[in-house]
């Protein structure tokens, strides 16, 4: 058990670019979930896969942003055309189970900071 | 609907000395709860969760927390404070009847002095 990977740890773009931030679950966790905190705030939820379909999306995901999970393992999170409000930490976390077995294992985190 | 209210965006506690962080959660019925840690620049680390077992749950690092249905809380005690529980403290809750979603509370910064 490595634990869940993100990558890349910190990302400094300019307004208006694109980014995309990689997520490796913990091997065979079926579910993946990806959070973005802002600075002196707890996680919000952005977007949860079983496998490979993604099953809810929060409003917080505009159109700019887009995830994916192909076959079920790693995910990404892309923004397009970022704006200077997308700077926050991205979380990714993965669970297996179900109900009162289910925890949530959060990754390091992908700092973004946009210019 | 449901939420978590952290009371206390910053606590200081000296070495030693109690650590006692709260938290109260809205929801129509008794969810599941949780505290994460998070130390600067990493990610979230779980403490410990209830699951509507136990009313107090005992976790990682000497932390225990007290599930109070009559007080809607879920508030996290260590009975002594190491330099190293300095980090922010976050309490979740996830509603029982759904997948696995966690509702964040705003933290709690902890800083601990000699």
């Amino acid at each position: 058990d490595t634990g869940v990977s993100q990558d890349p740890r910190h990302k400094i773009t300019k307004r208006g670019q694109n980014v995309t931030f990689r997520c490796d679950p913990i091997s065979e966790h079926n579910r993946l979930y990806w959070y973005r905190q802002t600075l002196g705030q707890g996680p919000e939820f952005l977007t949860y896969f079983q496998n490979e379909a993604q099953l809810e999306k929060s409003r917080l995901l505009s159109d700019r942003f887009s995830a994916e999970r192909p076959k079920g393992s790693f995910s990404t999170l892309e923004i397009q055309r970022t704006e200077q409000g997308d700077s926050a930490m991205y979380l990714c976390a993965s669970s297996l189970g179900t109900g009162s077995q289910e925890t949530q294992y959060f990754g390091p985190g992908t700092r973004l900071l946009v210019l | 609907a449901q939420s978590v209210t952290q009371l206390g965006s910053h606590v200081s506690v000296s070495e030693g000395a109690l650590v006692l962080l709260r938290c109260n959660y809205s929801s129509s019925v008794p969810p599941y709860l949780f505290w994460y840690v998070q130390y600067p620049n990493q990610g979230l680390q779980l403490l410990l969760k209830y699951t509507s077992a136990a009313t107090l749950v005992k976790g990682i690092n000497g932390f225990e927390a007290e599930f109070k249905k009559s007080e809607t809380s879920f508030h996290l005690t260590k009975p002594s404070a190491h330099m190293s529980d300095a980090a922010e403290y976050f309490c979740a809750v996830r509603a029982t009847d759904s997948w696995g979603k966690l509702q964040f509370g705003a933290g709690t910064q902890v800083v601990v002095t000699p």
